[in-house]
């Protein structure tokens, strides 16, 4: 099965908060990320949590980390249309990145 | 500074051709990276340089697949021959170092096999 796994779409609407969610499977892994993937586009980091925190405010982005459930999250705080795109999780593995099947969000107006 | 370049950005090939992607990473960047990103899937890792030397191409399928980075800077994936389930988003990404979050992607090429 996956190593990272994410829930396929989510759908909210504009001005409210967005949670996607994902869980990933080495309890060794150092960083865990969240990319951003818009159409036609390369993927962007958005932000990133070292694992020995519980949690990351980065602006309108919030990351908390259960280390104990393997369970990672992002908020997006007064979602905007312009959030619209796929949401990748990923963990470090040694020397590389194992990423998530992704999370598609729309954000209706 | 310039984005991470890569060239073409679409191809179009049919099944037992060749192809070839290319690469230009961030100025200055060590690390090189190529994924494949097939349609409803994260990337995966297919292989990955520091300078000019393999750090790591475990997922690369060597019987069809090669990659070089001659001089440690721009880079060329290549396929020969393709299958259709070749058919996936090639995307590069580079890195200062091996500090992984800060790996920077290019625009991807969209490869489709018939």
């Amino acid at each position: 099965g996956e190593d990272v796994e994410q829930s396929l779409f989510l759908s909210v609407r504009e001005g409210d908060s967005s949670v996607i969610n994902c869980t990933y499977t080495d309890s060794s892994s150092t960083y865990l990320y969240w990319y951003k993937q818009e159409p036609g586009a390369g993927l962007q980091l958005l932000t990133y949590i070292f694992s020995n925190m519980d949690m990351k405010q980065d602006q309108r982005l919030t990351v908390l980390l259960n280390k104990k459930d393997k369970h990672l999250s992002l908020r997006i705080a007064d979602t905007q249309t312009g959030d619209s795109a796929i949401y990748f999780c990923a963990e470090s593995k040694g020397n590389k990145l194992v990423f998530g099947a992704g999370t598609i969000l729309r954000v209706k107006s | 500074e310039a984005g991470v370049a890569q060239s073409p950005r679409y191809k179009i090939i049919e099944k037992r051709q060749s192809v070839a992607f290319w690469c230009n990473p961030i100025s200055g960047h060590a690390t090189l990276y190529w994924y494949q990103q097939i349609l409803g899937q994260g990337p995966k890792l297919l292989i990955q340089f520091q300078n000019n030397g393999v750090v790591d191409d475990s997922q690369l399928p060597k019987d069809r697949f090669s990659a070089e980075r001659l001089k440690g800077v721009d880079s060329t994936l290549k396929i020969q021959p393709a299958k259709l389930e070749d058919s996936a988003v090639y995307l590069c990404a580079s890195s200062l170092d091996l500090r992984h979050y800060e790996q920077y992607f290019g625009p991807g090429t969209r490869l489709l096999v018939l």
